[in-house]
């Protein structure tokens, strides 16, 4: 099985800053990583697939970058909405691994 | 309008069963691979099961092998995700979700999850 790992696994941060969460696969994946955003008590959403292109109707303060093993997500100008915790997943192949999430909190 | 809403979580004792549904609307079910993935409390996301478009191939996690079965009805638009001697670690929120291989094979759409509690 491919595994996933993000760092960190939490940060804190204050509206306006830039946010950088890395994803790193334990074997090239290519460029089949997807990045989502969880808010408590809701259902994961799709932000960035393929890595680099962002999910329809997601604000272009949300970027992703990266191929092969290593992989970064960077949110420019946190806004308030913005503090959730974040998952990577690579679709690679099966079973379809998640990084185990950054948790982004106010500071 | 892309809709997937399960059913079917509730209270079980451990060793019992349940059967999962996610009812799909708003796109053409039958062109699409489906998983199940799942959340513990306070924890992460965890991928469980997949199915083929037209249900012919299955995968699942090795923590559930052999306990849980997923299966489609493509005549319903409905998902099902068979739980067999369950056990306090299945204890979790379940979603189902769409891979959508034009983008990337990820999942782009989820619905609100249903929660499964295992305890005596």
């Amino acid at each position: 099985d491919i595994q996933m790992t993000q760092s960190p696994s939490s940060l804190s941060a204050s509206v306006g800053d830039r946010v950088t969460i890395t994803c790193r696969a334990s074997q090239s994946i290519s460029s089949y990583l997807n990045w989502y955003q969880q808010k408590p008590g809701k259902a994961p959403k799709l932000l960035i697939y393929a890595a680099s292109r962002l999910q329809s109707g997601v604000p272009s303060g949300f970027s992703g970058s990266g191929s092969g093993t290593d992989f970064i997500l960077t949110i420019s100008s946190l806004h308030p909405e913005d503090f959730a915790t974040y998952y990577c997943q690579q679709s690679y192949s099966a079973p379809r691994t998640f990084g185990q999430g950054t948790k982004v909190e106010i500071k | 309008e892309v809709q997937l809403v399960e059913s079917g979580g509730g209270l079980v004792q451990p060793g019992g069963s349940l059967r999962l549904s996610c009812a799909a609307s708003g796109f053409t079910f039958s062109s699409y691979w489906m998983h199940w993935v799942r959340q513990a409390p306070g924890k992460g996301l965890v991928w469980v099961s997949r199915i083929h478009s037209d249900g012919s191939s299955t995968t699942y996690a090795d923590s559930v092998k052999g306990r849980f079965t997923i299966s489609r009805d493509n005549a319903k638009n409905t998902l099902y995700l068979q739980m067999n001697s369950l056990r306090a670690e299945d204890t979790a929120v379940y979603y189902c979700t769409r891979e959508n291989w034009g983008s990337g094979s990820s999942f782009d759409y989820w619905g609100q999850g249903t929660l499964v509690t295992v305890s005596a």
